[in-house]
């Protein structure tokens, strides 16, 4: 199995900071990572698949990067809607989310 | 726009099967490029994917859910259903039918149906 780590698990922020969320893989996974957000009471998000690839309707201020082992979701200028919780996902694994606070 | 809708029971007994279905409406189970599966979240945990189903009937299992796990198509309903046996209080969670369209990338969620295990 591989197992996927995020850091941090939570992260302390304030409107308009830039923010990286770190997720690394236990063995390459190539491209083959999503990102996630989710809301208290709500399903998650869809925000980034394929590592770097926006999905329809997010805002361009989410963007995500990495291959192989190591991959980062960065919010360029944190939104006071952005306050969430953030999960990344290869194949049938997740994350253990990182939670995003004011 | 897509939407899909879990139903089924809340309270499920310990060693019992919990049966949940998925209702799509707004497109076909049956698109090639779709695939419909479940995900689960314990309370305040995080996500943890179980299973998925393509119309071809091909399907995918979490590996440490696999003996307890089966999911299904209704295409006649445009439905999907997920069986888990062997309950425990472990399997009390927050229920998610959701669609991905390849490499597990999951575009469309339902909103999600608490199942509780308890005698």
């Amino acid at each position: 199995d591989i197992q996927m780590t995020q850091s941090p698990s939570s992260l302390s922020a304030s409107v308009g900071d830039r923010v990286t969320i770190t997720c690394r893989a236990s063995q390459s996974i190539s491209r083959f990572l999503h990102w996630y957000q989710q809301k208290p009471g709500k399903a998650p998000n869809l925000l980034i698949f394929d590592a770097s690839s926006l999905q329809t309707g997010v805002p361009s201020r989410f963007s995500g990067s990495g291959s192989g082992t190591d991959f980062t979701l960065t919010i360029s200028s944190l939104q006071p809607e952005d306050f969430a919780t953030y999960y990344c996902q290869q194949s049938y694994s997740f994350g253990q989310g990182t939670r995003l606070e004011i | 726009q897509l939407q899909l809708q879990e139903s089924g029971p809340g309270l499920v007994k310990p060693s019992e099967t919990l049966s949940l279905t998925c209702t799509v409406s707004g497109g076909s189970i049956s698109s090639s490029g779709s695939y419909w599966g479940w995900i689960r979240q314990p309370p305040g945990r995080g996500l943890e994917w179980i299973a998925s189903i393509h119309y071809s009937g091909r399907t995918y299992y979490n590996p440490s859910l696999k003996s307890r796990v089966s999911i299904s198509l209704d295409t006649s309903k445009n439905q999907f259903s997920l069986k888990l046996s062997s309950v425990t209080d472990a399997d009390t969670a927050v229920y998610y039918c959701a669609r991905d369209t390849g490499n597990y990338r999951t575009d469309s969620w339902g909103q999600g149906t608490l199942v509780t295990v308890s005698s």
